[in-house]
């Protein structure tokens, strides 16, 4: 069970608009501390993506944007292409724990 | 900048898993940088398990501090992780990395698989 809390799987269609989520508490996520996002393409090591406070890798293009709000954070990708299949993780701090705590991740499909 | 894990890919349960992380074409010792090891079980999600900061500092997942030791030899560039007393559940793919000070895993290692078993 992860201390942050992602859906297992979304799905949408290529040019629709998904939005994945990650569920923290007051220790992480609504403590204030940056969440990070990475994708996961199948075979391959996590790559950065973005994180809530905006830093963005050059090369990743907007169609991705994230988001905080109390202690929650949403990645949403927008213009889907089957290139975003891919597992996505959410990553923060946890203050109660002392320790940097991943999403359980989710597994995006574009139909 | 390049990260590049190795070690023996099977470990006997109860003996000690040790891996290299070797840096190359870039800085290792910039005080802005910090290297740590993060596994990934077969099928599931990503686990951090520690970091080493240029000066040597460390941090554990608490989870594993009591098995866990991360190193860094700066003048060759590479930083190290060793678990003891392993067991099944330590069979994952490993993976070093480098983060900032708020976490962000920003270069990747391609990873390293260790199976634990007899």
């Amino acid at each position: 069970q992860s201390v942050l809390t992602q859906p297992p799987s979304v799905s949408g269609a290529p040019g629709q608009r998904v939005t994945i989520s990650c569920t923290g508490s007051n220790s992480n996520i609504g403590a204030g501390f940056d969440v990070h996002w990475y994708q996961q393409l199948p075979g391959t090591a996590p790559k950065f993506l973005i994180s809530t406070k905006g830093t963005r890798p050059s090369g990743v293009p907007d169609r991705f944007s994230a988001s905080k709000s109390a202690t929650s954070a949403s990645l949403a990708i927008t213009g889907l292409q089957t290139a975003d299949e891919a597992d996505y993780y959410c990553q923060s701090y946890d203050s109660s724990l002392t320790a940097s705590i991943f999403g359980g991740g989710t597994k995006l499909t574009v139909l | 900048l390049q990260l590049e894990e190795s070690g023996p890919g099977l470990v006997k349960p109860s003996e000690t898993l040790s891996l290299t992380c070797s840096v190359s074409g870039g800085s290792f010792t910039s005080r802005t940088d910090y290297w740590g090891w993060v596994r990934q079980p077969p099928g599931k999600g990503l686990e951090w398990i520690g970091t080493v900061s240029y000066a040597g500092h460390t941090f554990y997942n608490p989870s594993l501090k009591s098995r866990v030791t991360i190193s860094l030899d700066t003048p060759k560039s590479q930083f190290f992780l060793k678990v003891t007393s392993v067991i099944a559940a330590d069979t994952a793919l490993y993976y070093c990395a480098r983060h900032d000070s708020v976490y962000l895993l920003d270069v990747w290692g391609q990873g390293t698989t260790v199976t634990v078993s007899s």
